[in-house]
């Protein structure tokens, strides 16, 4: 079974409509990171926590909120999406020893 | 503030060697990475080097740094087709909260 699990793997949606994309992770890590990749940009942070109660904005958290339910869980919402949120989102956690990061499978959005 | 960056694109024949090379900005990284993306896949760690080091080097993978210069490259010897891939670039600090990743770099091999 994989370490990082994400859903929905792909999902289309309306421009306006609130969307929630879910990570689970059975890595046991505490640090949990969201990313956005787009082509030529990379990836970009938009928000990481480093337990339930310590959540923390990243370089572009405009327009995204997050929720950490458990230790294994870490949820990102999209409130009201808009075309420019289209993008591969990556869930990931980090390893407090070389500080290696594992990254889910991705979550291809498309807003329309 | 932090940054890395790299070339976008690399095009090699097969069985050549590919050298994709990246710069840095923090002199307090303490950690530097090279992460692969296959397509439709998360990245994966492909190899890591101490800031204490200059080479390191593992099967076909050689990782030189060059601590002054704030380089950092990736070779790979006799690069196979299954090689083609998004190679990332990235740096992160003993203590630190996050990875700082490059925008990756495109490797094309052309059998």
């Amino acid at each position: 079974d994989a370490d990082v699990t994400q859903t929905p793997r792909n999902r289309i949606t309306k421009t306006g409509k609130r969307i929630m994309l879910e990570c689970s992770q059975t890595k046991g890590h505490d640090r949990m990171y969201w990313y956005r990749q787009d082509p030529g940009l990379g990836l970009r942070l938009i928000y990481y926590s480093f337990d339930v109660k310590d959540i923390n904005k990243g370089e572009i958290s405009d327009g995204y909120s997050v929720s950490r339910q458990a230790q294994a869980k870490f949820s990102l919402s999209l409130e009201s999406a808009i075309p420019n949120q289209t993008a591969l989102y990556f869930c990931a956690t980090r390893d407090s020893t070389y500080n290696e990061q594992f990254f889910g499978p991705g979550t291809r959005l498309t807003v329309l | 503030g932090e940054d890395v960056e790299q070339s976008l694109f690399l095009s090699v024949r097969e069985g050549d060697s590919s050298v994709i090379n990246c710069t840095y900005t923090d002199s307090s990284s303490t950690y530097l990475y090279w992460y692969k993306q296959e397509p439709g896949a998360g990245l994966q760690l492909l190899t890591y080097i101490f800031s204490n080091m200059d080479m390191k080097q593992d099967q076909r993978l050689t990782v030189l740094l060059n601590k002054k210069d704030k380089h950092l490259s990736l070779r790979i010897a006799d690069t196979q087709t299954g090689d083609s891939a998004i190679y990332f670039c990235a740096e992160a600090n003993t203590g630190g909260f996050k990875t700082i990743f490059g925008a990756g770099t495109r490797l094309f091999v052309k059998a």
